[in-house]
């Protein structure tokens, strides 16, 4: 089993330039999420969507936006990249509901120049 | 407001010391679940346990051990006799419901570990 896949794995972008990181998972989670990771501040959520049709923010969501395809999939796109978005991207997924281990992907590292 | 303190940003041992990394959350709800994950420098995140709020009683795999103490709100992970491919940064986390957050997972900002040989 794949588990949750995350494409591309490496971007560079210039400032104000978009693009769409894509996430797949095959384990029939309900629920997915998007975090961001930044030297010494940990993981941040962005966005998470907890079923099929739903999607709310986290804690640092502007400047992005997601969009939960089906339940296999969830993307996260940013229109007009900025320098501050320079991080390393996680999706993850799990089972609904609290108490569940997320799985992630294997991160996608970005930079905006 | 839900958060998680690793108040350690990074810690150096030689190999076959013990270490404890510590980990201490804030939470006003009574059911809530305790993670850990480890980050190898290849830079995966990787599962290593999870905790309920109600299940006090501590876990031992093989090196690694936790100590849950409700009391002091702290969930401490030691790994004995360490070695060199423990080195990674290690994360804490938090997840409950409050708010309707549906287990979303609140990470502390992580320990750095260098096993040095």
């Amino acid at each position: 089993n794949a588990g949750v896949t995350q494409t591309p794995k490496f971007q560079v972008l210039k400032t104000g330039q978009s693009m769409t990181l894509q996430c797949a998972q095959d384990m029939n989670h309900n629920s997915m999420y998007w975090y961001r990771q930044d030297p010494g501040m940990g993981l941040r959520l962005i966005y998470y969507s907890a079923s099929e049709g739903t999607t709310d923010k986290g804690e640092v969501p502007n400047g992005y936006n997601v969009s939960r395809l089906n339940k296999r999939e969830f993307s996260l796109r940013l229109e007009s990249a900025a320098p501050s978005q320079t991080s390393v991207y996680f999706c993850a997924s799990s089972k609904t509901g609290s108490g569940w281990e997320l799985f992630f992907g294997s991160g996608t590292q970005l930079s905006v120049l | 407001a839900q958060k998680v303190t690793q108040a350690q940003t990074e810690i150096s041992v030689v190999e076959k010391e013990d270490v404890t990394l510590d980990c201490v959350y804030e939470t006003r709800d009574t059911t809530y679940y305790l993670f850990w994950y480890k980050q190898p420098p290849s830079g995966e995140l990787v599962f290593l346990i999870r905790r309920n709020s109600f299940d006090e009683q501590n876990e031992i795999s093989g090196r690694y051990s936790w100590n849950f103490q409700k009391s002091t709100s702290s969930f401490n992970f030691t790994i004995t006799a360490s070695q060199v491919v423990d080195s990674a940064v290690y994360f804490c986390a938090l997840s409950t419901d409050y708010g309707g957050s549906q287990g979303n997972l609140i990470f502390g900002k992580g320990t750095k570990l260098s096993v040095k040989p």
